[in-house]
Parts: structure tokens; C-alpha cells; sequence
């Protein structure tokens, strides 16, 4: 059975830190692109980014660029996000989600998910 | 930056048919895909390419795209259907992840 549980989620200053971490089991992982959605609270999903397999390709929403940093350990089955200078308006869950890509070339990419975890939370606030 | 928009809320009867629209300009180009999260759930893909439903997903659910309009249908809703649905495609570029608004369905 796939399972994706996130971790590393808490209460953080704004400005602040924090890396959230994902133990992926039930399915191939180093074979996977893999994902991070948010939800803030009451509020809609909103993808964050993605990975390749390797690691060599990682694409973020524009909000998070510079800031938010994509990752994995394929030798540990787990995916990352390292997130610096958080804001307020960060506060969410973070799902870790693994994408099936359709396709992947010089024009970009395009994919879906179909394994969730159950998310992590991320407080903001002083 | 590109959008998908979805209407905030549908409301049917037990047993009608409930349609969920979601706009984009990408869509004529791009797959549009449907997520059901239930409250304090996960998400559930429920439709996937535009049309095509995965296992274990009830023959209820059924999806359509034309030109920038995507479209999921639930025939003959349940009350077990209740829940916000959230259409997901790419933006023209190719290089980020889109989610709509999301609509939250009622069946009562």
C-alpha cells in the first residue's frame, strides 16, 4: 500500500524557517516525480513545486522562487522542502503528493497526482 | 499568472445531476483534472486527462473539455458526494502547477 507521510511541520516566526520532510513507502519512489501542494486554512489548494526523479529538474510557483527549496534522498525514499523567510500568508497545510508526468521536454511538463499524504502544518506567526 | 476559474458553489437534490465548470485559456492545449477533498481530507483525484476516471472511482463521475472550459459531472449525486471539488491543469508555459478556485457541492 502507498504511503506518504509528511513531517517537520510547527509553529515558526515570520522570517523564519523551517524544512518539511516526506517518507514515501508502497511504490518505487526513485522511478517518480514527486510534488508539494498547500492548502491555508479555509482556503483552496495552491501547488508549490516539483522534482524529478533525479532531482536535476525542480520547478516552483512564482511566490516561493528564491525562497523555497525542492529536494529528495532516493537512498531514503524521501522528498523535502526546505522553506526560508516565511510569511504570514504561508501558514498552511503541506501535502507531499506523487506526480504521474504525462510528458517532460524542452516545453515543459505536465502531470497530475495521484498519491497524497495526509499534510503537515505550518504556523506562522510571532 | 495564469487562473482557473471555478464557480464557488453548486447545489443539488439527491439523485439530480450536479456540473462543476472550470475556465482557463490553456485548456484547449492542456488536460484539465478534478480532485474531490472531503472535510479534513486529502484530495482524491477523481478524473484524470480531462475525461478518464481511475479505479475505485463510482461511474457517476464523469468529465469533458471543450475549448477553455473543462467540465466535471456527477449523475445522480449522492449525499456521500458532498465535498469541494478543485479542476488542476498546467499553465501555457509549461512550467507550473494550477489549481482552481475549487466549488463546494451540496447535495441536499
Amino acid at each position: 500500500e502507498e504511503q506518504l507521510v509528511e513531517s517537520g511541520g510547527g509553529l515558526v516566526q515570520p522570517g523564519g524557517s523551517l524544512r518539511l520532510s516526506c517518507a514515501v513507502s508502497g511504490f518505487t519512489f526513485s522511478r517518480d516525480w514527486m510534488s508539494w501542494v498547500r492548502q491555508a486554512p479555509g482556503k483552496g489548494l495552491e501547488w508549490v513545486a516539483i522534482i524529478n526523479q533525479d532531482g536535476s529538474e525542480k520547478y516552483y510557483v512564482d511566490s516561493v522562487k528564491g525562497r523555497f527549496t525542492i529536494s529528495r534522498d532516493n537512498a531514503k525514499n524521501s522528498l523535502h522542502l526546505q522553506m526560508n523567510s516565511l510569511r504570514a500568508e504561508e501558514e498552511a497545510i503541506y501535502y507531499c503528493a506523487r506526480v504521474l508526468i504525462n510528458y517532460y521536454d524542452s516545453s515543459g511538463w505536465e502531470g497530475y497526482f495521484d498519491y497524497w499524504g495526509q499534510g503537515t502544518l505550518v504556523t506562522v506567526s510571532s | 499568472s495564469y487562473e482557473l476559474t471555478q464557480p464557488p458553489s453548486v447545489s443539488v437534490s439527491p439523485g439530480q445531476t450536479a456540473r462543476i465548470t472550470c475556465s482557463g485559456d490553456a485548456l484547449p492545449r492542456k488536460y484539465a483534472y478534478w480532485y474531490q477533498q472531503k472535510s479534513g481530507q486529502a484530495p482524491v483525484l477523481v478524473i484524470y486527462e480531462d475525461r478518464k476516471r481511475p479505479s475505485g472511482i463510482p461511474e457517476r463521475f464523469s468529465g469533458s473539455s471543450s475549448g477553455t472550459m473543462a467540465t466535471l459531472t456527477i449523475s445522480g449525486a449522492q449525499v456521500e458526494d458532498e465535498a469541494d471539488y478543485y479542476c488542476y491543469s498546467i499553465d501555457s508555459s509549461g512550467s507550473r502547477g494550477v489549481f482552481g478556485g475549487g466549488t463546494k457541492l451540496t447535495v441536499l
